[in-house]
């Protein structure tokens, strides 16, 4: 029972250049979550997704879109990165009655 | 516009001490609250939580307590160990949001030997 994962671990992208964040839960949780992690700003919530097939946006979704792929699955694409979104990336997953889980993290370093 | 409050970003204690973090919150519709814990380079832990109807809730070395006329909430930790050492972060949610988290900066706890 892994939990949480997330690939990479970590990356460099240049501006413009485009990636996605893998997210990956093994809880057969309903709900995950894409956060950002940035110095004095807290965890801010970029997109959740409530259930499969379903996805809404969080306090900033400027510039990401996701897409959950299946039940365990939750990705998030930077069409083209920017410096702003340099940060530390955190995925998380919810079942009923349950806290949010949350997976090691990506750190997205955009020169 | 802030929802949820830790005002202090740093917190330092000796070991075997009592170690208080607060929280606070302006939302009145909020119903459960969370602390999480998170070690560098690992995501957040969740660590104890309160319902809205409870004014304190126990587990181990931490205790929460709730006030809500105050709408105010605190962590303690009792007694303090250097492996608590952490960044706490406190979270509250409330019905009909599809039950997303408000998040608080964060407090630095460094427990001291």
């Amino acid at each position: 029972n892994a939990g949480v994962t997330q690939t990479p671990k970590f990356q460099v992208l240049k501006t413009g250049q485009s990636m996605t964040l893998q997210c990956a839960q093994d809880m057969n949780h309903n709900s995950m979550y894409w956060y950002r992690q940035d110095p004095g700003m807290g965890l801010r919530l970029i997109y959740y997704s409530a259930s499969e097939g379903t996805t809404d946006k969080g306090e900033v979704p400027n510039g990401y879109n996701v897409s959950r792929l299946n039940k365990r699955e939750f990705s998030l694409r930077l069409e083209s990165a920017a410096p702003s979104q340099t940060s530390v990336y955190f995925c998380a997953s919810k079942g009923i009655q349950e806290t949010q889980y949350f997976g090691p993290g990506t750190r997205l370093l955009v020169l | 516009d802030q929802q949820v409050k830790q005002n202090s970003p740093s917190l330092s204690v000796q070991e075997g001490r009592i170690s208080i973090l607060n929280c606070d919150y302006t939302n009145s519709m909020f119903d459960y609250f969370l602390w999480y814990k998170k070690y560098p380079a690992e995501g957040p832990t969740f660590l104890i939580s309160i319902s809205s109807i409870k004014d304190k809730n126990e587990d181990g070395r931490f205790t929460v307590f709730l006030n809500k006329s105050a709408k105010h909430l605190s962590l303690h930790i009792v007694p303090s160990q250097p492996g608590d050492s952490a960044v706490y972060f406190c979270a509250a949610e409330r019905a009909g949001n599809n039950r997303k988290l408000i998040w608080g900066l964060g407090t630095s706890l460094a427990v001291n030997p």
